[in-house]
C-alpha cells in the first residue's frame, strides 16, 4: 500500500513550458484535490475532485488543468508556466472528502516545481 | 475567501517549555483540523475537532475548538525536539467540500 504517490519530486521549467504532475494513490479514495504551498501562505487549493468523471476549481485554479478519468489517478496540467507558478505542488486523497466528520486527508510528498 | 490566521509565524523555544499556538478566523467553521508538517514531506493530519468548545489530547499535545467555531488552540506541554516542524490549521466550510488552510506556525525546539 504506497499511500498518495507523486512524481517528478523535483522540476525546472522555463517560462512558456507545459507539463504535467502526476499523482496516484491505490486506497480507492473517492476525494483528490491539488494544493501549492508558498511562503506564508499556507496549502492553497487548486482544483478537486469528488469521484471519477467529475471535478471543480478552487481558491486558485486559473493556469492548472485537472481532470479524473480513473479513481487512482488525478493529474495536474500546466498549460505555460509562469514564474508565479514556481511553488510546491501537494496532491491529497480522502474517502469521502469534507464533511462536518472530515475524513483524513493524506498527502502526497509534494512536488517541487521552479520556473525561470 | 475565507481566512484562517495563525499566531505566532515562526516560535523557538527551549526543550521542555510549554507553549500555544493559535487559529483564528472571523467565519465559522462546522470543524477543524490540525496537520503537523515535516520538510521535504506532506502535511500529516493530528486531530479533527468537531463541536464548540470542544477538547482533544493527544499525548502532550491539547487541541481546542472555540466555542463559537471560529478558533482554536494548540498548546504542547514539555515540548521536545521531535515535537519541531509547520503546525497548519484547517477549516471545513459547512456544506462545501473543501478545506481552508491557515498561513502555519513553523516551531523549533531547541535541546
Amino acid at each position: 500500500n504506497a499511500g498518495v504517490t507523486q512524481t517528478p519530486k523535483f522540476q525546472v521549467l522555463k517560462t512558456g513550458q507545459s507539463m504535467t504532475l502526476q499523482c496516484a494513490q491505490d486506497m480507492n479514495h473517492e476525494y483528490m484535490s491539488w494544493y501549492r504551498q508558498d511562503p506564508g501562505m499556507g496549502l492553497r487549493l487548486i482544483h478537486y475532485s469528488v469521484g471519477a468523471g467529475i471535478t471543480d476549481q478552487g481558491e486558485v485554479p486559473n493556469g492548472y488543468n485537472v481532470s479524473r478519468s480513473t479513481t487512482e489517478d488525478f493529474p495536474l496540467r500546466l498549460l505555460s508556466a509562469a514564474p508565479s507558478q514556481t511553488s510546491v505542488y501537494f496532491c491529497a486523497s480522502s474517502w469521502q472528502g469534507p464533511t462536518p466528520r472530515f475524513d483524513e486527508q493524506y498527502f502526497g510528498p509534494g512536488t517541487r516545481l521552479t520556473v525561470t | 475567501t475565507q481566512l484562517l490566521e495563525q499566531s505566532p509565524q515562526f516560535l523557538s523555544i527551549q526543550e521542555g517549555e510549554n507553549l500555544t499556538v493559535y487559529c483564528n478566523s472571523s467565519s465559522v467553521f462546522s470543524s477543524l483540523q490540525w496537520y503537523r508538517q515535516e520538510p521535504g514531506e506532506g502535511p500529516v493530519l493530528l486531530v479533527t475537532v468537531v463541536t464548540g468548545g470542544e477538547v482533544k489530547k493527544l499525548k502532550r499535545l491539547t487541541f481546542q475548538f472555540g466555542d463559537a467555531r471560529k478558533d482554536s488552540s494548540l498548546h504542547i506541554t514539555a515540548a521536545q525536539p521531535g515535537d519541531t516542524g509547520l503546525y497548519l490549521c484547517a477549516g471545513v466550510d459547512f456544506g462545501n467540500e473543501k478545506l481552508t488552510f491557515g498561513t502555519g506556525t513553523r516551531l523549533t525546539i531547541i535541546p
